[in-house]
């Protein structure tokens, strides 16, 4: 059971606009930046969105995240086939410990 | 080029022990926390611990806790991963990640927890 909540899974056609979802709690995500991962089948994942909506070098404007109270999101828009992969969302969590927290992962497929 | 480089990993009986290693390069490695974060074979991603730039703090996840030791050595530009009495569910590919907020990962190394 993961701290972070998303969706097992999402779906959308080339072009479209599809969206992500991670709930969480005052302890994390509402106290925390929150950050976006893409993980590929057999590699590493790499960072897609760190806090404050900020991509990396090499990151299309076509991802963006956004965040509200105790939950985020990760928009993906122009859907490209290239976009189908595994995306998992984190962030600090401090409750009594301090501990790095990640979503269950959400498989986007693009039909 | 900001790299990181898994090693150590392998199989290992359950209860026995391994330590796993990760070298930096293309960064000032002393000015950054590291993390490691393991996959179970067709699962979700699994936050292990984390160390901070001086080695002066230490965190563990729940599962690893009284278990697994994270250290640095910033003039080798190590981070190391001591795993002790290990068991069948620690079976996973391990990463190393660097902080701020895990922007570069190494290419893992699987470790395999099986009699």
């Amino acid at each position: 059971q993961s701290v972070l909540t998303q969706p097992p899974s999402a779906s959308g056609t080339p072009g479209q606009k599809v969206t992500i979802s991670c709930s969480g709690s005052n302890t994390n995500i509402g106290n925390s930046y929150v950050y976006w991962y893409q993980q590929f089948p057999g590699s590493a994942p790499r960072l897609l969105i760190s806090g404050n909506n900020q991509r990396p070098s090499g990151v299309p404007d076509r991802f963006s995240s956004s965040k509200s109270g105790t939950s985020a999101s990760l928009a993906i828009s122009g859907l490209r086939s290239e976009d189908e992969a595994d995306y998992y969302c984190a962030a600090w969590d401090v409750t009594l410990s301090v501990s790095w927290v990640f979503g269950g992962g959400t498989k986007l497929t693009v039909l | 080029q900001v790299q990181l480089a898994e090693s150590g990993g392998g199989v290992v009986q359950p209860g026995g022990s391994l330590r796993l290693s990760c070298t930096a390069s293309g960064f000032t490695f002393r000015r950054y926390g590291m993390h490691w974060v393991r996959q179970a074979p067709g699962k979700g991603l699994e936050w292990v611990a984390f160390i901070r730039d001086d080695g002066s703090k230490k965190h563990y996840g729940d599962s690893v806790k009284g278990r697994f030791t994270i250290s640095r050595d910033n003039s080798k530009n190590t981070v190391s991963l001591q795993m002790n009495s290990l068991r069948p569910e620690d079976t996973a590919v391990y990463y190393c990640a660097k902080e701020i907020g895990l922007d570069v990962w190494g290419q893992g190394t699987l470790v395999t927890v099986s009699s």
